[in-house]
């Protein structure tokens, strides 16, 4: 069975500050990964997504994730963060036709 | 992106009644659908899994006579959550994928139960 795991469940920062979020998964085989948001109030959206190819993938509004293989990792990151960004996060791991949630990380963007 | 829509967004209900939340893939043909429950600051909850034209499929804990799945079409899935009690009360979420290999899921906005 797959499994994710996120690092932090709450993480606060003050706006302009980096931020990098862990994301571990189990899985034996081929796995496609993803980050989605939820602002407060609304539902999940898609970050991005890595499915294969270059490990280092963008996402919308600044967003960036690394997939390192050896380390079954998925860390999302932004270099500057804004307030706007405050929401859920979640990381999540699709193997064979299943899509499995970390248990999200709430980040707190103080203006 | 592809539009997943979910019905209702509320619904109220009294104990020991059933509620049915529709999940519909309005442009695209969903092979897969997946049903969670989030909890209060808390992650999305896998309920079961289901393929078209196939038993759903569930996760461990999950009781299957509790939440009927049903997905009859390559655009609908239904959850029924039957018997309803107030612990039933909570957010739940479909999402679906048109499968294959290289393929995202998309979420439908949720369906907020309570169980009065």
């Amino acid at each position: 069975a797959q499994s994710v795991s996120q690092h932090n469940h709450h993480v606060i920062l003050s706006e302009a500050a980096s931020l990098e979020l862990g994301c571990n998964y189990s899985y034996g085989g081929t796995v496609n990964l993803f980050w989605y948001v939820q602002y407060p109030g609304q539902h999940l959206q898609l970050l991005l997504k890595y499915f294969s190819g270059d490990p280092l993938v963008k996402g919308i509004k600044g967003f960036e994730a690394e997939f390192i293989k050896s380390k079954f990792s998925f860390n999302l990151r932004k270099p500057s963060v804004q307030w706007s960004d405050t929401a859920e996060y979640f990381c999540a791991v699709m193997g064979y036709s299943t899509l499995t949630f970390g248990k999200g990380t709430m980040l707190l963007v103080s203006p | 992106g592809a539009v997943v829509s979910q019905h209702p967004s509320r619904v109220i209900c009294k104990s020991g009644t059933s509620v049915k939340i529709e999940c519909r893939s309005l442009d695209f043909q969903a092979t897969t659908m997946f049903w969670y429950r989030q909890f209060p600051k808390k992650s999305l909850m896998l309920m079961a899994t289901s393929n078209e034209g196939s038993k759903a499929t569930y996760e461990q804990g999950v009781e299957k006579d509790k939440f009927l799945i049903n997905h009859a079409s390559l655009t609908l899935s239904t959850l029924t959550v039957t018997s309803a009690h107030p612990e039933d009360s909570s957010f739940y979420i479909c999402s679906a994928t048109s499968g294959g290999v290289d393929t995202e899921a998309f979420f439908g906005q949720g369906t907020r139960l309570t169980v009065v």
